[in-house]
């Protein structure tokens, strides 16, 4: 949990609102990612940054967008919420063969 | 396509026992191995960390071997505690572009 934290931890939103994540971390880490955690599933990868205004998709990147304008934040974006983006969301960081460190998780129940 | 697998899917042990938690990977290139243990209701925490060369890593109550030919990986808890109650995840990192795959994870449960 050391300097990474998520924001809001728990949001109960209606379809088709867009809905904003917010990581933030203070490890000065270059690398940054987004996962979704469901029963059933492991960990799955939406989106990562290597660095400011620099992100990639993941396996699962349908329906999200990301920005990253600082190196300590990194914002997951459901443009349109539907159903099936509930959810727990974890954000993490590291710099590769280090240890990752992963925030407290942002339940996110779409209605 | 990168993949991996943990097993048994879910465990329960008494305390004061020891229990394995087994875990196969399909990643290439390979970079390194992490076990991360997983409370309910908060992120993942790292446990080890092994890379390619490294057969056996220990954390207090926590051992975890690699075996980089067979591409296994076990995580054995000696004398459980309550508090070991959680779920334990197993991720490989790639050396292509940092990236770590997740198992699905072992939900244990320790009881008195």
């Amino acid at each position: 949990d050391a300097g990474i934290t998520q924001s809001p931890r728990h949001k109960v939103t209606e379809t088709g609102t867009p809905v904003t994540l917010r990581c933030h971390q203070t490890e000065n880490h270059r690398y940054m990612y987004w996962y979704r955690q469901d029963p059933g599933h492991g960990l799955r990868l939406i989106h990562y940054s290597y660095g400011v205004k620099d992100t990639d998709k993941g396996e699962v990147s349908d329906g999200y967008s990301v920005s990253r304008s600082k190196t300590e934040d990194f914002l997951l974006t459901l443009e349109s919420a539907t159903s099936s983006q509930t959810s727990v969301y974890f954000c993490a960081s590291w710099t590769g063969n280090t240890e990752a460190f992963f925030g407290q998780g942002t339940r996110l129940t779409v209605v | 396509k990168n993949q991996v697998e943990q097993s048994p899917q879910s465990l329960i042990i008494l305390e004061g026992k020891n229990c394995t938690l087994q875990c196969n990977y399909t990643v290439s290139p390979f970079s390194n191995l992490r076990w991360y243990k997983q409370d309910t209701g908060r992120g993942p925490v790292s446990l080890t960390i092994m890379t390619f060369s490294e057969n056996t890593k220990s954390n207090g109550r926590y051992t975890a071997t690699l075996d980089a030919d067979t591409k296994q990986s076990s995580l054995h808890i000696t004398a459980s505690q309550l508090s070991d109650s959680a779920s334990y995840i197993c991720a490989v990192e790639s050396n292509a572009g940092n990236m770590l795959t997740f198992g699905g994870g072992t939900r244990l449960m320790v009881k008195p």
